[in-house]
């Protein structure tokens, strides 16, 4: 299974804008990308994901390298509420329909 | 709309006593997931269950887990006997459609299990 590395921690003033790294050298052609985040004593939430382009939504963007092999979840003005781990997760569309969740960046913004 | 609900929230229990989680799905969604989380080894998949048949069980630490989804809006996981080491934070989720489709998951809000 392809596996994904990002950052453990992270810190952002609030307002601003937050780019979170992960790297996927080993995806495969047909993987998607995924993010979810993890709020203090909840599931992980749904937070967007993609194949090639780059993509757009009510709470982030994410931005794919042109070679697939990372890609940057941005939160384009951090609020107290977006203090989470954040996970990064290939979804394979062969085989078993199953995620691989690392260890995440916890991000944590700052009034 | 109700998301995924998952029963019960706090579990307490001693070593060797029977411990049973339940979760009903989000209605009409036919991928049902049961992951397990703790500070070692983080988010773990168990087993998922696509219309209502487990296909993947590999995750399922050892015999004393059992899972089972007798209907489209239930499921439960089993540990029996429980041991301190099964304690940790056991989610479920549910998507709808299938792989090809890429749906995301939906998470419920956990049930925390301590074995004492």
């Amino acid at each position: 299974d392809a596996k994904t590395t990002q950052p453990n921690s992270m810190e952002s003033n609030e307002e601003e804008p937050v780019h979170l790294p992960c790297n996927h050298s080993t995806i495969s052609g047909t993987d998607y990308i995924h993010w979810y985040r993890q709020l203090p004593s909840q599931g992980p939430e749904y937070v967007i994901h993609g194949l090639t382009s780059n993509v757009n939504n009510r709470m982030a963007s994410l931005a794919i390298a042109e070679d697939r092999k990372s890609s940057t979840l941005i939160l384009h003005r951090a609020t107290l509420r977006d203090a989470a781990v954040y996970y990064c997760i290939l979804s394979p569309t062969s085989g078993t329909y199953k995620y691989i969740f690392g260890t995440g960046t916890r991000l944590k913004v700052l009034a | 709309d109700a998301g995924v609900i998952q029963s019960p929230r706090h579990e307490v229990t001693e070593m060797g006593q029977e411990v049973t989680l339940r979760c009903k799905p989000i209605s009409g969604h036919d991928y049902l997931f049961w992951y397990r989380q703790t500070m070692m080894r983080g988010l773990e998949l168990l087993i998922y269950f696509n219309n209502n048949v487990p296909i993947d069980d590999s995750g399922m630490p050892e015999d004393r887990f059992s899972a089972k989804m007798p209907n489209a809006s239930f499921s439960t996981l089993k540990i029996q006997p429980s041991e301190p080491r099964d304690s940790a934070v056991y989610f479920c989720a549910s998507s709808l459609g299938s792989v090809w489709n890429n749906q995301p998951q939906h998470f419920g809000d956990g049930t925390r299990l301590s074995i004492l």
